[in-house]
């Protein structure tokens, strides 16, 4: 029974094409957030989503659309992808937006070709 | 620009012996910091964290030391085991940025048997 899980696991695609990744995470937690890793390993917040509101939106173009359905869902959409935008999402959870523990889910691994 | 520094981009200790892992910070609004541990293909999982109020927080195998002044955090795992070896990330945030975390590039350990 897994805490926090991403589809798809990988994704390969072609440069201008629009895709979405998925998470789920079944904890209860209220806030949700995604992360992408990019090839010099950091870790860089992307979005903060509590009770289904936006509340964390770092400077990150306008073509990746976060889009939370409930508490448990926060799926991310990026339309005309580029070859920048190769990397690892990673989306996380928690309770609370003040000091609670993040809980990250396997990544979803995304190839722009 | 980055805030949060892991200096050593590996590092390998004999099993049973203690592994010392550094962090550097920039940012003194910085008031609480974690260390993640990530297994390859994984997402990153919570290992220990500890507040500004503090200056050391042990949890079994895992301490964390805080030293303020100096802007300097260290993850100590005493006895270090073959399971260990992993990539460690620091991280930091502060009150005024809710539950966003501020990743270090992260140190790969490697235990040997």
């Amino acid at each position: 029974d897994t805490a926090v899980s991403q589809t798809p696991k990988y994704l390969v695609t072609q440069m201008g094409n629009d895709k979405s990744i998925k998470c789920e995470q079944n904890l209860g937690h209220d806030t949700m957030y995604w992360y992408k890793q990019d090839s010099k390993k950091f870790l860089k917040i992307m979005f903060s989503y509590n009770n289904k509101e936006l509340i964390i939106n770092e400077t990150v173009p306008n073509r990746f659309s976060p889009k939370s359905p409930d508490k448990a869902h926060l799926n991310l959409h990026i339309n005309s992808l580029e070859l920048g935008d190769s990397a690892v999402y990673f989306c996380a959870s928690s309770q609370g937006t003040i000091r609670g523990t993040q809980y990250f889910g396997p990544g979803t691994r995304l190839l722009v070709l | 620009d980055q805030q949060v520094k892991q200096n050593s981009p590996s590092l390998s200790v004999q099993e049973g012996r203690i592994s010392i892992l550094n962090c550097d910070y920039t940012n003194s609004m910085f008031d609480y910091f974690l260390w993640y541990k990530k297994y390859p293909a994984e997402g990153p999982t919570f290992l220990i964290s500890i507040s500004s109020i503090k200056d050391k927080n042990e949890d079994g195998r895992f301490t964390v030391f805080l030293n303020k002044s100096a802007k300097h955090l260290s993850l100590h795992i005493v006895p270090s085991q073959p399971g260990d070896s992993a990539v460690y990330f620091c991280a930091a945030s502060h009150m005024e940025y809710g539950n966003k975390l501020v990743f270090g590039a992260g140190t790969i350990l490697r235990v040997k048997s």
